[in-house]
C-alpha cells in the first residue's frame, strides 16, 4: 500500500539550513514531489524528482533521494522567514496520471 | 484562467444540507482532480476526471459524494445530507494530462466546508 510519513515540525533560525525528511513504502513510485502550503492557500509545488535520480539542485533546494531506503529530503539553503510554511512530500506510482499520495506535512518556522 | 479557481472560498452548513463546490481549471487543462485536507493532515485523493469523464473515483468516502464535469472544463463536487465529519478544505487541482513524465498538479486555494 501507500504510505508516506513526515516529521511533523521543523524550527530553524533564519540563514541557517533546513533539512525536511520524508519516507516512503512504495517501492514502484516512479515520482517523488515535494509541495509548499502557506496559511490558507493552496499547494505550491517546488520541485521533484525522478526516482532513478539521487540528487536535484534547483537554486537554494536541494533534493536528495535514497531509494533503496524509500528516503527522501528536502534542504532549504539559508532559510528564509518567508520560507515559513508546511511542506509536503508526495509520491505517484506512475509516470505521467497517477493519482499523487501525499503525506501529512512538515511545519517549518523560521524565527528572525 | 491564469490559475484553478475555487468557489466559494468558504462554506459554512448545517448538518443534512445538499452543498456544491465548484472548480475552474486552467485552461487547456485536460486532467481536474478533488482532494481532501482535514485539519492536520495532508490532502487525500477524492476523484479523477480526464475530459469529462471520471477515470478515477476510488477516493470518494461513500455515494453522498458525486463530481461531475459536463463539459470537459468546470467540475462540480456535490454532497449530499452533509455531516460534521465533512468538514474539510476541498482542494482541485488540474495538469496537462501527459502518458509520461512527472504529473505536475496546480492547485486552487481550496473551498473550507464548515458543517454544524
Amino acid at each position: 500500500g501507500e504510505d508516506v510519513e513526515q516529521s511533523l515540525f521543523l524550527s530553524v533560525r533564519e540563514g541557517d539550513s533546513s533539512v525536511i525528511n520524508c519516507t516512503y513504502t512504495d517501492s514502484s513510485s516512479t515520482y517523488l514531489y515535494w509541495y509548499k502550503q502557506e496559511p490558507g492557500a493552496g499547494l505550491q509545488l517546488l520541485t521533484y524528482i525522478f526516482s532513478n535520480m539521487d540528487m536535484k539542485q534547483d537554486q537554494r533546494l536541494t533534493v536528495l533521494l535514497n531509494k533503496k531506503d524509500k528516503h527522501l529530503s528536502l534542504r532549504i539553503a539559508d532559510t528564509q522567514t518567508g520560507d515559513s510554511a508546511i511542506y509536503f512530500c508526495a509520491e505517484s506510482l506512475r509516470s505521467g496520471y497517477s493519482t499523487l499520495t501525499f503525506g501529512k506535512g512538515t511545519m517549518l518556522l523560521v524565527s528572525p | 484562467g491564469a490559475g484553478v479557481s475555487q468557489t466559494p472560498s468558504n462554506k459554512v452548513t448545517e448538518k443534512g444540507k445538499y452543498v456544491e463546490l465548484r472548480c475552474d481549471p486552467i485552461s487547456g487543462h485536460t486532467a481536474l482532480y478533488w482532494y481532501r485536507q482535514s485539519l492536520g493532515q495532508g490532502p487525500e485523493f477524492l476523484i479523477y476526471f480526464q475530459g469529462t469523464g471520471a477515470a478515477d473515483d476510488s477516493g470518494l468516502p461513500n455515494d453522498r459524494f458525486f463530481a461531475v464535469r459536463p463539459e470537459g472544463s468546470v467540475s462540480t463536487l456535490k454532497i449530499q445530507r452533509t455531516e460534521r465529519g465533512d468538514s474539510a478544505v476541498y482542494l482541485c487541482a488540474s495538469s496537462l494530462d501527459r502518458a509520461s513524465g512527472a504529473n505536475v498538479l496546480t492547485f486552487g486555494a481550496g473551498s473550507r466546508l464548515t458543517v454544524l
